[in-house]
């Protein structure tokens, strides 16, 4: 089944600079990846997907990368801002025609003022 | 538009207890999930429904049970509640790739 590591469990950042979550899959080659963001006591809210034919996708101040080589994905917050202080998780299908939605454990991101 | 709507939001149960955890989407989507989260295990699926009629086994579905009968609704029976069942529960509901997560039900078994 698919495997998805979050390498970090919290990340601290100083507003202003540019936030930086790793996500690493294995097993299956997704065809997309999907980060999600989810603020405490409440459910996940979808952010952006890419696929694997996509280098990169911007959506304002966030960018998520995707390397096939590596088996990777990487979600960048520039100008962070204490707003944007929230759990970011990653997910993948788990295989090809699956409609299991395979989630990591979530980078903790704190931006500090 | 309320999107995904979960209730309750919270609940103590005893052990061996049963109670349903409610779930409605006004998006009509055709797919509708239950998953449990975990202090630091991440969101873990339950089971799953691809329409009315049809539901399916996630990855952790013992003590648990579903039913869909309309394109709105899809609730998760607990049978004989245990503690290993204390956890916070999402439904999510979606068309395509992205799903859509409800407020969450924050359940405890004692």
């Amino acid at each position: 089944s698919q495997k998805i590591e979050q390498n970090s469990e919290a990340l601290n950042i100083q507003e202003g600079k540019t936030a930086t979550l790793t996500c690493n899959y294995t097993n299956y080659s997704p065809a997309y990846l999907q980060w999600y963001r989810q603020d405490p006591g409440r459910g996940p809210v979808f952010l952006l997907l890419i696929r694997e034919n996509e280098k990169e996708k911007r959506k304002e101040r966030l960018k998520v990368t995707f390397d096939t080589t590596l088996k990777q994905s990487l979600f960048h917050i520039t100008a962070s801002q204490p707003a944007d202080s929230a759990t970011y998780l990653c997910a993948s299908y788990s295989g090809a025609g699956s409609y299991q939605l395979t989630f990591g454990k979530g980078t903790k991101l704190s931006v500090i003022p | 538009n309320a999107g995904v709507t979960q209730t309750p939001k919270f609940r103590i149960l005893k052990i061996g207890q049963s109670m349903t955890l409610q779930c409605a989407q006004d998006m009509n989507h055709n797919y509708m999930y239950w998953y449990r989260q975990d202090p630091g295990m991440g969101l873990k699926l339950i089971y799953y429904s691809v329409g009315a009629g049809i539901t399916d086994k996630g990855e952790v579905p013992n003590g648990y049970n579903v039913s869909r009968s309309t394109t709105e609704d899809f609730p998760l029976r607990l049978e004989l509640a245990a503690p290993s069942q204390t956890s916070v529960y999402f439904c999510a509901s979606g068309d395509s790739y992205e799903q859509y997560f409800g407020p969450g039900t924050r359940l405890t078994v004692t």
